[in-house]
């Protein structure tokens, strides 16, 4: 269902950096659709973490950085916390399906 | 504070029609630099976006293509609110279901402010 590929899991130590990409195609991160990044804590709702590939809302600390290259974009962790084991999710536009679509979903472990 | 309160039943049989309803309190559902939406949350199926209806000069609405021959989302202003009606459900169309506001950015959209979630369970 999903057309953005996101690996299923990735983890890290306390203060490594890990890095989380989200793979589409040229009908949307290739057709410059903008890129946005969802955090997912156990039992709650999603929340916006990047917006306009790299842009962090007011709140979001400045560990999380966004970025995107040609059909691919990618979301770091610098200095990974406890507090950041979560879901993650890209999000982007898809001009084929003429509708809004998300990545498959990345699960980061703090080890 | 901008929030978004929804309600519907958590329960629905096969073949019949979804109905959840979002009231949104702190912002105007005819905001022209906002857009509401539905999305959907299986195990299954991930994060799925339904639909959104919005305002800009006049009101438009824009489905999934997944669901589009089933889904209807209407804005209503004099309560504030919007809804969802999603027809001939299956099994498959269990999820927990979130209304979302979605912004602009240069090139789409974001969803920054989201409901609580429903979970709707399709099965008699």
């Amino acid at each position: 269902q999903s057309v953005l590929t996101q690996p299923p899991s990735v983890s890290g130590a306390p203060g490594q950096r890990v890095t989380i990409s989200c793979t589409g195609s040229s009908s949307n991160i290739g057709a410059n659709y903008d890129v946005h990044w969802y955090q997912q804590l156990p039992g709650t709702v999603p929340k916006l973490l990047i917006y306009g590939n790299y842009n962090r809302p007011s709140g979001v600390p400045d560990r999380f950085s966004g970025s995107k290259s040609g059909t691919s974009a990618s979301l770091a962790i610098i200095g990974l916390q406890a507090e950041d084991e979560a879901d993650y999710y890209c999000q982007s536009y898809d001009n084929s399906l003429s509708g809004y679509v998300f990545g498959t979903g990345t699960k980061v472990t703090v080890l | 504070q901008v929030q978004l309160q929804q309600s519907g039943p958590g329960l629905v049989k096969p073949s019949q029609t979804l109905s959840l309803t979002c009231v949104i309190s702190g912002d105007s559902v005819s905001s022209n630099s906002a857009a509401w939406n539905w999305i959907r949350q299986s195990p299954s199926r991930g994060l799925e976006w339904l639909g959104r209806t919005y305002y800009q000069s006049r009101w438009y609405n824009e489905d999934a293509l997944s669901v589009k021959s089933r889904i209807t989302i209407k804005p209503d202003t004099s309560k504030n609110q919007f809804s969802l009606q999603l027809d001939s459900v299956t099994p498959e169309d269990t999820a927990v279901y979130y209304c979302v506001r979605g912004h602009s950015h240069s090139f789409g959209w974001y969803f920054d402010l989201w409901g609580r979630g429903t979970l709707v369970t399709v099965s008699s």
